[in-house]
């Protein structure tokens, strides 16, 4: 498609819900990374795929959140057993390549899902 | 781990005033810079970028300049026109992008 497409624009969960959220990166793009945005802050890195493999992921809070990308192209972030402090932004970005050459590192986010947790 | 920060937090300027961001990185093997601006119910967007073999970069009212014996790079609008207002990230673009923790561009009219 012509940009990175994520669903649910909108998440409201209970405590202790399991919630999926997805991401559609620019046809062809080779890297996948998922973001979490608190309000007020910057985003912070907690994974990333090349094509389906998942290289690191580093960033993830705790055994509760996982993420996928079984055919190199749409990902899922899922999160277990919701907690309040779950509550944010989570933005994913593609790029076309793998971060070893010029231009290779220019992500293309998309809007986010913004999940609150009650 | 690498680190970015970022400064100011919060910047007002009038319409028709330059506004500078500052950013200062930790991992001295970095070597490719972003700036994004981020609107209200969207994601970051990329507006311009600087490699560490070229000390300055201009694209019509936005510049970035870059100092990698101090590990400070910084971003510059000059003319600033109300739709400039947003927040602002730098970034360290390495492997996984480490973004500061942003910059909120008011521009008043």
């Amino acid at each position: 498609g012509a940009g990175v497409s994520q669903s649910p624009r909108y998440k409201v969960a209970k405590r202790g819900q399991d919630v999926a959220l997805r991401c559609d990166p620019i046809s062809g793009h080779v890297s996948l990374f998922w973001y979490q945005q608190a309000l007020g802050q910057g985003p912070e890195f907690l994974t990333y795929f090349q094509n389906e493999a998942q290289l690191d992921k580093s960033g993830l809070p705790s055994d509760r959140f996982f993420a996928e990308r079984p055919e190199g192209s749409v990902s899922t972030l899922k999160i277990q057993r919701t907690q309040q402090e779950d509550s944010a932004v989570y933005l994913c970005a593609s790029s076309l390549g793998t971060g070893s050459y010029f231009g290779a590192n220019v992500l293309t986010f998309g809007a986010g899902s913004r999940l609150t947790v009650l | 781990g690498e680190n970015v920060e970022q400064h100011p937090s919060t910047l007002s300027v009038q319409e028709g005033d330059s506004a500078v961001i500052k950013c200062t990185y930790s991992d001295s093997a970095s070597n490719y810079f972003p700036w994004y601006k981020q609107e209200l119910g969207k994601g970051p967007q990329l507006i311009i970028d600087i490699r560490s073999n070229v000390g300055e970069k201009k694209d019509q009212r936005i510049a970035v300049t870059l100092n990698k014996t101090a590990k400070h790079f910084s971003l510059h609008i000059t003319e600033t026109q109300p739709e400039d207002s947003a927040v602002y990230f730098c970034a360290d673009g390495g492997f996984k992008t480490i973004f500061g923790a942003g910059t909120r561009l008011f521009v008043k009219a």
